[in-house]
């Protein structure tokens, strides 16, 4: 019963590398969310999905870009790493709006 | 804009005091959720209230949304080491259900 996964736990990167982070969910659930989080700020909505092919912005999206070509998966790509993307970043899904969100156990990501 | 202020940030009580969590916003929610989370993992959901005025009780945890569906509290009855943990709240606004805004979080300790 796996649920939502991410990968990986741990990255450090350098300025003006690029990575994708990686999220995975087996529940079925059309409804998926990237948040980051830093100290004092709680979690903040960078992108999200309402299906297979959808995604929008949320309240921080740039610097990331998203795509969701399957219900499964909706990976995160940094296009040109900074120091301010240095955070824990969350991803999570549900089945329909108003229905718990599922969280995994976030990619801890330190940009030198 | 933080657009759910949670106050107080921090507070450390002994192990069998009472203590409230508020949750504040000028903008009204659909739908308000309360999350706990611990240290390296995803926040897991506590509840979810979704009509003006209701209230909610999870063993000794009561949540309350307020009649205007701007606020929301969270009351912990004789707190335990195991409440410890970071609690967040997160709304669906108002004809924006696909998204969650969390709010800025709660951190407690209790003490035995």
């Amino acid at each position: 019963n796996a649920g939502v996964t991410q990968t990986p736990k741990f990255q450090v990167l350098k300025t003006g590398q690029s990575m994708t982070l990686q999220c995975a969910q087996d529940m079925n659930h059309e409804y998926m969310s990237w948040y980051r989080q830093d100290p004092g700020m709680g979690l903040r909505l960078i992108h999200y999905s309402v299906g297979a092919g959808i995604t929008d912005q949320g309240e921080v999206p740039n610097g990331y870009n998203v795509s969701r070509s399957t219900t499964e998966d909706f990976p995160l790509r940094l296009l040109s790493a900074a120091p301010s993307q240095t955070s824990v970043y969350f991803c999570a899904s549900r089945r329909k709006p108003n229905q718990p969100q599922h969280f995994g156990d976030g990619t801890r990501l330190s940009i030198l | 804009t933080q657009l759910l202020e949670q106050s107080p940030q921090f507070l450390s009580i002994q192990e069998g005091e009472n203590l409230t969590v508020y949750c504040n916003s000028s903008s009204v929610f659909s739908s308000l959720q309360w999350y706990r989370q611990e240290p390296g993992e995803g926040p897991v959901l506590l509840v979810t209230v979704v009509t003006g005025g209701e209230v909610k009780k999870l063993k000794r945890l009561t949540f309350q949304f307020g009649d205007a569906r701007k606020d929301s509290s969270l009351h912990i009855t004789a707190a335990q080491p195991g409440d410890t943990g970071l609690y967040l709240c997160a709304g669906a606004l108002w004809g924006e259900t696909y998204k969650y805004i969390f709010g800025t979080g709660t951190r407690l300790k209790v003490l035995a």
